[in-house]
């Protein structure tokens, strides 16, 4: 059982908007920022956002991060086959642990 | 290109001990805090323990707690993970992972902004 709770598996077409939500309580989530990840098949985690809506530079545009209160969501427009992978959203934990999502698998249909 | 490259990784019977390696380079190693963490076969990240810059400060899951030694030798670009005691449910991929910021904990990090590819770890008799 995550500390974090996030849908396990997500779709959607190319081109269409979808979006992951990560929801978790006031001692993460609700003090601290949201950090998200994907992961191919296969493949190490990589970095998508940080501090709640930060893109690290090679992420594209239509990666967008955002918080509110004890959730937090990432959203994927524009749709593409190759965003078919794993998405896991993580927080710093005032009980002084990082904490992670159990991961959303999103397919592209 | 950053590099991490994790080693050590290997099958061990529950009750022993492992000593993972992360071997890095293209990045000033002792600006960044570091990090360890693992993926069961086919399941979600879990954080395991990270370090700071200076190893001034040090963290770790309940999970490993007093089982699990996280180290850095800076002098060698190097992070360590001693692990003893090892269970069967400590079986994952470990990855080495760089912070973007200096300090382990909430309140620097910039993300876990590169990861190595893993050394999978098998506890089993």
């Amino acid at each position: 059982q995550s500390v974090l709770t996030q849908p396990p598996s997500a779709s959607g077409t190319p081109g269409q908007r979808v979006t992951i939500s990560c929801s978790g309580s006031n001692s993460n989530v609700g003090s601290n920022y949201v950090y998200w990840y994907q992961q191919l098949p296969g493949t190490a985690p990589k970095l998508l956002i940080y501090r709640n809506s930060q893109r690290p530079s090679g992420v594209p545009g239509r990666f967008y991060g955002s918080k509110s209160g004890t959730s937090a969501s990432l959203a994927i427009s524009g749709l593409r086959s190759e965003d078919e992978a794993d998405y896991y959203c993580a927080s710093w934990d005032d009980s002084l642990s990082w904490v992670f999502g159990g991961g959303t698998k999103l397919t592209v249909l | 290109e950053v590099q991490l490259v994790e080693s050590g990784g290997g099958l061990v019977q529950p009750g022993r001990s492992l000593r993972l390696s992360c071997a890095t380079s293209k990045f000033t190693f002792d600006d960044y805090a570091m990090h360890w963490v693992r993926q069961a076969p086919g399941k979600g990240l879990e954080w395991v323990s990270g370090i700071s810059w200076d190893s001034g400060t040090i963290g770790y899951a309940d999970s490993v707690k007093g089982r699990f030694t996280i180290s850095r030798d800076n002098a060698k670009n190097s992070l360590y993970l001693q692990m003893h005691s090892l269970k069967a449910e400590d079986t994952a991929f470990y990855y080495c992972a760089k912070d973007g910021g200096l300090r382990y904990d909430g309140t620097t990090s910039l993300g876990l902004d590169y990861w190595g590819q893993g050394t999978l770890v098998t506890v089993s008799s």
